[in-house]
């Protein structure tokens, strides 16, 4: 089955600096590739979310990278605002299947 | 719509009690979606049902662990007897198959003392 890595684990960073989030997969038939945020004592929600038929996707601050070739894609969070502080799951589903399998998720804090 | 609605929010129960944990689904998706989430092992899927037919529980960690769907509106899982390592928060989700975003419920925290 899938098999999905996040990295890092935290990451804290200053109001107004930027933040990446890495996450590698392994099946190569995955071709949908979602990010959750959730924040303390909330549900995951759904932020922004990439197919495999394009490399990147942008909504205002965040953006997501997609490489097919190395099986890798990455949250970038721009401006970071406190608000942003949560932890962030990202997730690959393959074709065909409607079961997404999730990362360990990333816990980032932005200090004001 | 009021979005996927688990109840209850908290629970707190004491080891070898039987545990029952609600989900309604969001009116018009036929897949539903039990998690569990920890620190250790972060978010676990528990089983799936596609228009109320369990597909695939090989996450149900063991046979005190079981679920059901008698209804497109309506899932339970139940935890008999429950164990303090069960304490975890428990998400429904739900989705269609049109579409592919899982909307979670807000949780039950589940102590098991």
């Amino acid at each position: 089955g899938e098999n999905v890595e996040q990295h890092p684990s935290t990451l804290s960073v200053q109001e107004g600096d930027s933040a990446v989030i890495k996450c590698t997969y392994s099946d190569s038939a995955s071709n949908y590739f979602p990010w959750y945020k959730q924040e303390l004592g909330k549900r995951p929600q759904l932020i922004i979310d990439i197919r495999s038929n394009v490399g990147e996707k942008k909504d205002q601050r965040i953006a997501v990278t997609l490489n097919k070739t190395a099986k890798h894609f990455s949250l970038h969070i721009t401006e970071t605002q406190p608000e942003d502080s949560a932890v962030y799951f990202c997730a690959a589903r393959t074709g065909g299947s409607y079961i997404p399998t999730f990362g360990r998720g990333t816990s980032l804090i932005v200090h004001p | 719509d009021a979005g996927v609605i688990q109840s209850p929010r908290h629970e707190v129960t004491e080891m070898g009690q039987e545990v029952t944990l609600r989900c309604k689904p969001i009116s018009g998706h036929d897949y539903l979606f039990w998690y569990r989430q920890t620190m250790m092992r972060g978010l676990e899927l528990l089983i799936y049902f596609n228009n109320n037919v369990p597909i695939d529980d090989s996450g149900m960690p063991e046979d005190r662990f079981s679920a059901k769907m008698p209804n497109a509106s309506f899932s339970t899982l139940k935890i008999q007897p429950s164990e303090p390592r069960d304490s975890a928060v428990y998400f429904c989700a739900s989705r269609t198959g049109l579409y592919n975003e899982q909307f979670f419920g807000p949780g039950t925290r589940l102590t098991v003392l």
